[in-house]
């Protein structure tokens, strides 16, 4: 089985709308983190949330956690042409039988943000 | 901003050849991660390391491959005889605890001809 699935694969929307990217996984978990990646680059962090956390902010980025469902959802708001990107949901299960420092990643997201 | 660095940026080389990958994590790191991600897929953890030893490594981190930090800065990844299938991008990453967000260089692409 595989953890951390993301959906939709591509996303395509206009500068100014709201994206939306939804991840779901299947094991306990210490953490759920969201990541960043330019075509090519390295992985830039987003946002972390905790297991007993069920939403987060941070500027125009908002994430929620499920963890009965065990999901969770990325929303971009008031997106703009430099959010273009891939993003990338990763579980942290240290305290479940997973290793220290062993992110399990999912496919990702690729979203484009037209101008 | 402290950031985690890698070379080469790519590397070219021969099947059977040894490839040495290298990062420099942020300084006041003290677990080091190695990942990968062939084009197109997920992105994959192969070992990490903390104290000078493997904490943990993946099935895919098998005996062709072998970590060090040969000096208080640099982390490195050997491939010993590289593989067509070892193509892909690899990222070195580090954080202070272990746990938590992963800091990520910019990643060294090998391609193995």
């Amino acid at each position: 089985s595989q953890q951390g699935e993301e959906d939709p694969q591509a996303l395509s929307i206009q500068e100014g709308e709201n994206a939306t990217m939804n991840c779901s996984y299947k094991t306990s978990i210490n953490n759920l983190q969201w990541y960043r990646q330019n075509s090519g680059r390295g992985l830039v962090h987003l946002i972390l949330i905790r297991s007993n956390e069920r939403e987060k902010h941070s500027g125009r980025l908002r994430v929620t956690l499920d963890t009965s469902k065990k999901s969770s959802s990325l929303l971009i708001t008031a997106s703009r042409a430099a959010d273009t990107a891939s993003y990338f949901c990763a579980t942290d299960s240290t305290n479940y039988g997973g290793s220290q420092g062993n992110l399990i990643f999912g496919k990702g997201t690729k979203l484009s943000v037209k101008p | 901003e402290p950031e985690v660095t890698q070379t080469p940026s790519h590397q070219v080389t021969q099947m059977g050849q040894e490839v040495i990958l290298r990062c420099v994590p942020i300084s006041n790191h003290l677990y080091f991660y190695w990942y990968r991600q062939i084009l197109g897929q997920k992105v994959e953890f192969l070992v990490s390391f903390y104290n000078n030893e493997i904490s943990e490594k993946s099935e895919i981190f098998d005996d062709q491959f072998s970590v060090e930090r040969p000096d208080g800065s640099n982390f490195t990844l050997k491939i010993r005889s590289t593989k067509l299938e070892d193509s892909a991008m690899y990222f070195c990453a580090s954080n202070t605890l272990g746990t938590g967000e992963l800091f990520f260089g910019e990643g060294s692409r090998l391609t193995v001809l």
